[in-house]
């Protein structure tokens, strides 16, 4: 079965500083890949999507940047982290038309 | 997906009875709809879905209703359950045949013991 990891669960990071939250997924292969955020109490923003290695859309303007180097994982980053990058980072996969499957997510809290 | 302000919609229900868990979509070119459930601390999880060639779908104590006329999709659980307390998701896609989802701000379900 698809499974993603991502870490870390939590993380806390002040202004200014880089990010890098990374997505692996085990089962599947050629897998589309998402980066979703949730701010608290709202509904999931698509950030990212992946169809390939390397090729990466970008759905809304904005602070982060993402990257897929291999087949199976996908990284969300930043140079620098403003307070609104604070949220819940959301990696996703579709394969083989299955539903959207997410991962466990990564609670961001900028300071 | 629902046009809701800052604060999530509840519903509390009683124990033992049915939810119904509604959603209005806004594009009428979805051909595909999806509801999760997430559990507080926790990614989002597949419930059920349908595709717009159906009005009524079931699972395990849930069933999915759609109806394209009023762009309206609802899910029923039945006999809820303490478990079933979570913040429930719709989602449509983005046009026919698309796999990019649009999701909805969520219902938190509240049952009580």
């Amino acid at each position: 079965s698809q499974t993603i990891h991502q870490w870390p669960a939590t993380l806390v990071q002040p202004v200014g500083s880089p990010l890098s939250l990374e997505c692996t997924v085990e089962g599947t292969s050629n897998p589309n890949l998402y980066w979703y955020r949730q701010a608290a109490g709202r509904g999931l923003q698509l950030l990212f999507y992946s169809v390939g290695i390397g090729q990466i859309s970008s759905e809304v303007p904005q602070n982060l940047s993402a990257s897929r180097p291999q087949d199976r994982q996908f990284i969300l980053s930043s140079k620098k982290l403003l307070l609104s990058d604070s949220g819940f980072y959301l990696c996703a996969l579709t394969a083989y038309n299955s539903p959207l499957h997410f991962g466990n997510g990564t609670r961001l809290t900028v300071t | 997906g629902e046009s809701v302000g800052l604060h999530l919609p509840t519903l509390s229900v009683q124990e033992g009875d049915n939810s119904i868990i509604n959603c209005a979509y806004s594009n009428s070119a979805s051909d595909y709809f999806i509801w999760y459930k997430q559990e507080s601390g926790k990614g989002p999880q597949f419930i059920i879905d349908i595709r717009s060639n159906m009005d009524k779908r079931q699972g395990q104590r849930v069933t999915v209703l759609l109806n394209k006329t009023v762009k309206h999709l609802s899910l029923q659980i039945a006999a809820t359950q303490p478990g079933d307390s979570a913040v429930y998701f719709c989602a449509e896609n983005k046009g026919a045949g698309s796999y990019q989802l649009t999701f909805g701000k969520g219902t938190k379900l509240s049952v009580i013991p």
